[in-house]
């Protein structure tokens, strides 16, 4: 079975650019997550989907990010204005019915 | 709310020595407990998981680890260290009356095995 895949893995912007990251869920798995890991932390939970409901987006900056799940399969989430404070890891995660989450590689972004 | 507090930014092993990795939770609900392993520029990869039952739990690579309600921990340990467990070590706790809830992750402990 083929693993969360999330692409880029890397990426590089100036200050004030837009950025977009994408995430394939495990087929099957109606519940999906982002997380952010910031350096030396854990990940912290942005935004859940349930299906293409989003049903937890109470820590996701909604002034500049924005999160999407159509078809309720792939999800894209975007920074528009980025900030220097964005630089960190983005995590994709998805789950079945049961509490069991898989995690995607993430996505390092750093932004100059 | 939920919270875990993970006891040692760092620990240090030698090959063959004990592992004892610490991890104490906060719920004001049943939880599920959940230890993952991070390495370098990968993603998270789950070591095991405690939902209901019994409370010595066993995962994979030789880990284990015991949900402790009175000491509301659960630790994770493993007998015999190897210079692959080098990595980066989470502690996740979730509400374990609702399925799919968010994770809640402790800060991490970094272990280092040296030979």
């Amino acid at each position: 079975e083929a693993g969360v895949v999330q692409s880029p893995r890397y990426k590089i912007i100036e200050k004030k650019q837009p950025v977009a990251f994408w995430c394939n869920p495990i087929s099957g798995h109606n519940t999906l997550y982002w997380y952010l890991q910031n350096l030396g932390q854990g990940p912290e939970l942005l935004i859940r989907y349930e299906n293409e409901e989003a049903v937890d987006d109470s820590q996701l900056p909604k002034d500049r990010f924005s999160a999407e799940r159509l078809k309720g399969v792939d999800s894209t989430l975007k920074i528009q204005p980025a900030e220097l404070g964005d630089s960190a890891v983005y995590l994709c995660a998805s789950s079945r019915t049961d509490n069991e989450q898989f995690f995607g590689p993430g996505t390092r972004l750093t932004v100059l | 709310a939920q919270s875990v507090t993970q006891l040692g930014s760092h620990v240090s092993v030698s090959e063959g020595a004990l592992v004892l990795l610490r991890c104490n939770y906060s719920s004001s609900v049943p939880p599920y407990l959940f230890w993952y392993v991070q390495y370098p520029n990968q993603g998270l990869q789950l070591l095991l998981k405690y939902t209901t039952g019994a409370t010595l739990v066993k995962g994979i690579n030789g880990f284990e680890a015991e949900f402790k309600k009175s000491e509301t921990s659960f630790h994770l340990t493993k007998p015999s260290a190897h210079m692959s467990d080098a990595a980066e070590y989470f502690c996740a706790v979730s509400d374990g009356t609702q399925a799919g809830t968010a994770l809640i992750f402790g800060k991490g402990t970094t272990l280092s095995v040296s030979s």
